[in-house]
Protein backbone atom coordinates (compact mmCIF):
# COMPACT_ATOMS: atom_id res chain seq x y z
CA UNK A 1 0.00 0.00 0.00
CA UNK A 2 0.50 3.72 -0.45
CA UNK A 3 3.48 5.28 2.18
CA UNK A 4 3.39 8.78 2.71
CA UNK A 5 6.77 10.27 4.83
CA UNK A 6 6.04 14.46 6.14
CA UNK A 7 9.35 16.71 7.23
CA UNK A 8 9.43 17.95 9.55
CA UNK A 9 7.76 17.24 12.47
CA UNK A 10 8.04 20.50 13.93
CA UNK A 11 8.46 23.65 12.18
CA UNK A 12 9.24 27.17 13.81
CA UNK A 13 9.31 30.18 11.86
CA UNK A 14 9.32 34.15 12.97
CA UNK A 15 5.83 35.45 11.75
CA UNK A 16 6.09 37.06 8.26
CA UNK A 17 8.86 34.40 7.36
CA UNK A 18 7.82 31.48 5.21
CA UNK A 19 7.45 28.15 5.34
CA UNK A 20 7.48 24.88 3.96
CA UNK A 21 6.60 21.18 4.30
CA UNK A 22 7.61 18.38 2.75
CA UNK A 23 6.10 14.93 2.04
CA UNK A 24 7.21 11.75 -0.09
CA UNK A 25 4.43 9.03 -1.53
CA UNK A 26 5.90 5.20 -2.54
CA UNK A 27 2.82 4.56 -4.57
CA UNK A 28 3.62 6.01 -8.31
CA UNK A 29 -0.45 5.38 -8.73
CA UNK A 30 -1.13 8.29 -6.17
CA UNK A 31 -3.09 11.29 -8.28
CA UNK A 32 -4.99 13.22 -5.77
CA UNK A 33 -2.70 14.83 -2.79
CA UNK A 34 -4.48 17.29 -0.31
CA UNK A 35 -3.60 19.37 2.60
CA UNK A 36 -5.31 19.21 5.91
CA UNK A 37 -4.93 22.13 9.01
CA UNK A 38 -5.98 20.84 12.34
CA UNK A 39 -5.89 23.37 15.20
CA UNK A 40 -5.63 22.27 18.87
CA UNK A 41 -8.47 19.61 19.66
CA UNK A 42 -10.24 20.54 16.64
CA UNK A 43 -11.45 18.95 13.08
CA UNK A 44 -8.74 18.68 10.01
CA UNK A 45 -9.73 21.11 6.92
CA UNK A 46 -8.95 21.13 4.04
CA UNK A 47 -6.76 24.19 3.23
CA UNK A 48 -5.19 23.00 -0.56
CA UNK A 49 -5.14 20.22 -2.85
CA UNK A 50 -3.68 19.14 -5.94
CA UNK A 51 -4.43 16.90 -8.66
CA UNK A 52 -0.75 15.53 -10.52
CA UNK A 53 -2.09 16.71 -13.70
CA UNK A 54 -0.77 20.16 -12.23
CA UNK A 55 2.32 21.27 -11.20
CA UNK A 56 1.51 23.46 -8.62
CA UNK A 57 -1.48 25.26 -7.40
CA UNK A 58 -1.66 28.70 -5.48
CA UNK A 59 -4.14 29.74 -3.02
CA UNK A 60 -3.65 33.23 -1.65
CA UNK A 61 -0.75 32.73 1.17
CA UNK A 62 -0.93 28.91 0.68
CA UNK A 63 0.64 26.52 -2.20
CA UNK A 64 1.49 23.59 -3.23
CA UNK A 65 4.19 21.87 -5.53
CA UNK A 66 3.96 18.26 -6.92
CA UNK A 67 7.17 16.37 -8.59
CA UNK A 68 5.60 13.04 -9.96
CA UNK A 69 8.96 12.26 -11.07
CA UNK A 70 10.73 12.14 -7.28
CA UNK A 71 7.45 10.91 -5.58
CA UNK A 72 7.28 14.50 -3.92
CA UNK A 73 4.89 17.41 -3.04
CA UNK A 74 5.23 20.24 -0.50
CA UNK A 75 3.29 22.97 1.29
CA UNK A 76 4.41 26.33 1.21
CA UNK A 77 2.70 29.09 3.37
CA UNK A 78 4.46 32.82 2.80
CA UNK A 79 3.73 35.86 5.07
CA UNK A 80 3.66 33.60 7.82
CA UNK A 81 0.75 35.05 10.48
CA UNK A 82 -0.43 33.49 13.99
CA UNK A 83 -3.37 32.13 12.69
CA UNK A 84 -1.48 29.69 10.86
CA UNK A 85 0.23 27.98 14.10
CA UNK A 86 -1.65 24.32 13.49
CA UNK A 87 -0.60 20.47 13.13
CA UNK A 88 -0.63 20.28 9.16
CA UNK A 89 -0.99 16.72 7.76
CA UNK A 90 -0.39 15.85 4.13
CA UNK A 91 -1.98 13.22 2.32
CA UNK A 92 -1.62 11.01 -0.87
CA UNK A 93 -4.12 8.61 -2.62
CA UNK A 94 -4.34 6.55 -6.00
CA UNK A 95 -8.12 6.53 -6.32
CA UNK A 96 -9.45 10.12 -6.38
CA UNK A 97 -10.04 11.90 -3.19
CA UNK A 98 -11.77 8.99 -1.70
CA UNK A 99 -10.60 8.55 2.19
CA UNK A 100 -11.34 4.49 2.45
CA UNK A 101 -9.24 1.64 2.10
CA UNK A 102 -6.08 2.10 -0.37
CA UNK A 103 -7.65 5.41 -0.85
CA UNK A 104 -6.39 8.43 1.38
CA UNK A 105 -2.84 7.74 3.29
CA UNK A 106 -1.96 10.41 5.92
CA UNK A 107 1.44 11.63 6.77
CA UNK A 108 2.35 12.09 10.42
CA UNK A 109 1.84 15.49 10.42
CA UNK A 110 3.79 18.87 10.73
CA UNK A 111 3.58 21.52 14.28
CA UNK A 112 3.95 24.83 12.83
CA UNK A 113 4.96 27.23 15.28
CA UNK A 114 4.36 31.18 14.80
CA UNK A 115 6.97 32.84 16.62
CA UNK A 116 5.88 36.32 17.36
CA UNK B 1 -18.23 20.22 6.51
CA UNK B 2 -20.43 21.86 9.55
CA UNK B 3 -22.77 19.20 8.70
CA UNK B 4 -21.21 16.30 10.20
CA UNK B 5 -21.73 15.82 14.31
CA UNK B 6 -20.01 13.82 16.50
CA UNK B 7 -20.82 13.30 20.04
CA UNK B 8 -20.02 13.30 23.06
CA UNK B 9 -17.28 15.26 22.66
CA UNK B 10 -15.59 13.81 25.71
CA UNK B 11 -16.32 10.86 26.91
CA UNK B 12 -14.85 8.72 30.11
CA UNK B 13 -15.02 5.00 29.90
CA UNK B 14 -14.09 2.19 32.18
CA UNK B 15 -11.63 -1.14 31.74
CA UNK B 16 -14.24 -3.62 30.01
CA UNK B 17 -17.27 -1.13 29.37
CA UNK B 18 -18.51 -0.91 25.36
CA UNK B 19 -19.03 2.33 24.14
CA UNK B 20 -20.81 3.80 21.45
CA UNK B 21 -19.79 7.28 19.76
CA UNK B 22 -22.32 8.80 17.63
CA UNK B 23 -21.63 10.87 14.17
CA UNK B 24 -24.37 12.23 12.40
CA UNK B 25 -24.10 13.83 8.76
CA UNK B 26 -26.70 16.07 6.70
CA UNK B 27 -24.87 16.55 3.78
CA UNK B 28 -26.25 13.54 1.67
CA UNK B 29 -23.16 12.17 1.37
CA UNK B 30 -22.31 8.21 0.22
CA UNK B 31 -19.25 7.46 2.32
CA UNK B 32 -18.40 8.03 5.84
CA UNK B 33 -15.58 6.90 7.72
CA UNK B 34 -13.99 6.43 11.46
CA UNK B 35 -10.32 7.52 12.40
CA UNK B 36 -8.17 7.63 14.97
CA UNK B 37 -5.76 9.79 16.28
CA UNK B 38 -2.91 9.58 18.37
CA UNK B 39 0.22 12.10 18.99
CA UNK B 40 2.70 11.50 16.34
CA UNK B 41 0.76 9.08 14.50
CA UNK B 42 -1.26 10.80 11.96
CA UNK B 43 -4.83 9.99 11.17
CA UNK B 44 -5.56 5.84 10.97
CA UNK B 45 -8.47 4.36 9.04
CA UNK B 46 -11.05 2.55 11.57
CA UNK B 47 -13.85 1.83 8.98
CA UNK B 48 -15.48 2.66 6.27
CA UNK B 49 -19.02 3.00 4.50
CA UNK B 50 -19.66 3.49 0.74
CA UNK B 51 -23.04 3.42 0.50
CA UNK B 52 -25.79 2.71 3.46
CA UNK B 53 -25.97 -1.33 4.75
CA UNK B 54 -22.24 -1.87 3.50
CA UNK B 55 -19.01 -1.35 5.35
CA UNK B 56 -15.45 -2.28 5.14
CA UNK B 57 -12.41 -2.54 7.34
CA UNK B 58 -9.58 -0.13 7.70
CA UNK B 59 -6.14 -0.59 8.58
CA UNK B 60 -6.93 -0.86 12.21
CA UNK B 61 -10.21 -2.52 12.88
CA UNK B 62 -9.13 -4.86 15.86
CA UNK B 63 -11.44 -3.92 18.74
CA UNK B 64 -13.98 -1.90 17.02
CA UNK B 65 -17.66 -2.24 15.65
CA UNK B 66 -19.76 0.01 12.96
CA UNK B 67 -23.11 -0.35 11.49
CA UNK B 68 -24.36 2.18 8.68
CA UNK B 69 -28.29 1.24 8.88
CA UNK B 70 -29.20 4.44 7.64
CA UNK B 71 -27.27 7.58 4.92
CA UNK B 72 -27.13 9.81 7.65
CA UNK B 73 -25.65 7.96 10.69
CA UNK B 74 -22.33 5.78 10.76
CA UNK B 75 -21.68 5.06 14.99
CA UNK B 76 -18.70 3.63 16.28
CA UNK B 77 -18.57 1.03 18.69
CA UNK B 78 -15.25 0.77 20.69
CA UNK B 79 -15.39 -2.70 22.20
CA UNK B 80 -13.72 -4.36 25.50
CA UNK B 81 -11.40 -5.99 23.17
CA UNK B 82 -9.74 -3.10 22.10
CA UNK B 83 -6.46 -2.61 23.79
CA UNK B 84 -5.45 1.44 24.14
CA UNK B 85 -8.58 2.40 23.74
CA UNK B 86 -7.95 6.65 24.48
CA UNK B 87 -7.93 8.41 21.94
CA UNK B 88 -9.11 10.92 19.79
CA UNK B 89 -11.97 9.66 17.09
CA UNK B 90 -12.95 11.66 13.91
CA UNK B 91 -15.61 10.84 11.59
CA UNK B 92 -15.86 11.95 8.21
CA UNK B 93 -17.65 11.97 5.09
CA UNK B 94 -17.38 12.49 1.42
CA UNK B 95 -20.25 12.71 -1.32
CA UNK B 96 -18.78 9.26 -2.96
CA UNK B 97 -15.94 7.24 -2.50
CA UNK B 98 -13.95 9.14 -5.14
CA UNK B 99 -14.67 12.84 -3.34
CA UNK B 100 -12.90 15.23 -1.17
CA UNK B 101 -13.55 14.04 2.61
CA UNK B 102 -14.64 16.58 5.29
CA UNK B 103 -14.20 15.39 9.21
CA UNK B 104 -16.46 16.57 12.10
CA UNK B 105 -15.34 17.88 15.05
CA UNK B 106 -14.20 14.96 16.73
CA UNK B 107 -14.82 12.69 20.07
CA UNK B 108 -12.30 12.32 22.64
CA UNK B 109 -12.39 9.29 24.55
CA UNK B 110 -10.54 8.70 27.85
CA UNK B 111 -9.94 4.79 29.49
CA UNK B 112 -10.34 5.19 33.06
Amino acid sequence: GENVEQHPSTLSVQEGDSAVIKCTYSDSASNYFPWYKQELGKRPQLIIDIRSNVGEKKDQRIAVTLNKTAKHFSLHITETQPEDSAVYFCAASPLGSGGGADGLTFGKGTHLIIQP
Amino acid sequence: DGGITQSPKYLFRKEGQNVTLSCEQNLNHDAMYWYRQDPGQGLRLIYYSQIVNDFQKGDIAEGYSVSREKKESFPLTVTSAQKNPTAFYLCASSRSFWDTIYFGEGSWLTVV
